[in-house]
C-alpha cells in the first residue's frame, strides 16, 4: 500500500543546473498537486492536475514544469535551478475528500 | 488578500489547556474544508474534514461558518503529543489551498 511515492528524498543542485522530482500514485486518484514550503511557512501550490493531459498553474510556477501522462505520474521539473528555489517539495493525491502527501523531496540549490 | 489567512502563532500552552485556531478564506465558493497536523520535517497529515454541523473526534472539534467564511479547530486537554503545525486547507475551483501553519507547542 505505498500511497504517494516521491523521489528522490534529498538533492543538492548547482546553479543552472536541471533536475526532475518524480511523483508516483497508487490510489487511481484524478487530482494531483505539486507545493513547496519554505522553512517556517505553509505550502504553495505550484502546479496541479485534475485528470491526465491536464495541468494548471498554481500560485508560484515560474521556474517550473510539470506533465501528466498518465493518471499515476506527475512529475516536476527544474529547467535552470536558482537559490530561490530551494526548498521542500510535496507531492499529494486527491479523490473526493482527504489528500495524501509524499514524504517530500528536500532540494537545496548551491 | 491571501485566499486562506491563518494566523501563524506561535502558541506556547500549558499542557491540559485548550487552544482554538481559526482559519479565514475569501473563496465563498469553496467546496471542502480540513485541518492537517504536521510534524517537523514530515509530510501534512489529515486530521480532520470540517463540515457545516460542526464535528468531533475526541479531543478535538472543527467548525464551518460559511457565513463568515472561516473554519477553526479546538483543541481540549491539550497533551504533549499534541505539539505540530496545524494548517488549514481549502478545496475549490480544483484547487487545494493551505493556510500558512499555526504552530503548537504543549508545555509540561
Amino acid at each position: 500500500n505505498a500511497g504517494v511515492t516521491q523521489t528522490p528524498k534529498f538533492r543538492i543542485l548547482k546553479i543552472g543546473q536541471s533536475m526532475t522530482l518524480q511523483c508516483t500514485q497508487d490510489m487511481n486518484h484524478n487530482y494531483m498537486y505539486w507545493y513547496r514550503q519554505d522553512p517556517g511557512m505553509g505550502l504553495k501550490l505550484i502546479y496541479y492536475s485534475v485528470g491526465a493531459g491536464i495541468t494548471d498553474k498554481g500560485e508560484v510556477p515560474n521556474g517550473y514544469n510539470v506533465s501528466r501522462s498518465t493518471t499515476e505520474d506527475f512529475p516536476l521539473r527544474l529547467e535552470l535551478a536558482a537559490p530561490s528555489q530551494t526548498s521542500v517539495y510535496f507531492c499529494a493525491s486527491r479523490a473526493n475528500t482527504e489528500a495524501f502527501f509524499g514524504q517530500g523531496t528536500r532540494l537545496t540549490v548551491v | 488578500r491571501k485566499e486562506v489567512e491563518q494566523d501563524p502563532g506561535p502558541f506556547n500552552v500549558p499542557e491540559g489547556a485548550t487552544v482554538a485556531f481559526n482559519c479565514t478564506y475569501s473563496n465563498s465558493a469553496s467546496q471542502s474544508f480540513f485541518w492537517y497536523r504536521q510534524d517537523c520535517r514530515k509530510e501534512p497529515k489529515l486530521l480532520m474534514s470540517v463540515y457545516s454541523s460542526g464535528n468531533e473526534d475526541g479531543r478535538f472539534t472543527a467548525q464551518l461558518n460559511r457565513a463568515s467564511q472561516y473554519i477553526s479547530l479546538l483543541i481540549r486537554d491539550s497533551k504533549l503529543s499534541d505539539s505540530a503545525t496545524y494548517l488549514c486547507a481549502v478545496f475549490g475551483n480544483e484547487k487545494l489551498t493551505f493556510g500558512t501553519g499555526t504552530r503548537l507547542t504543549i508545555i509540561p
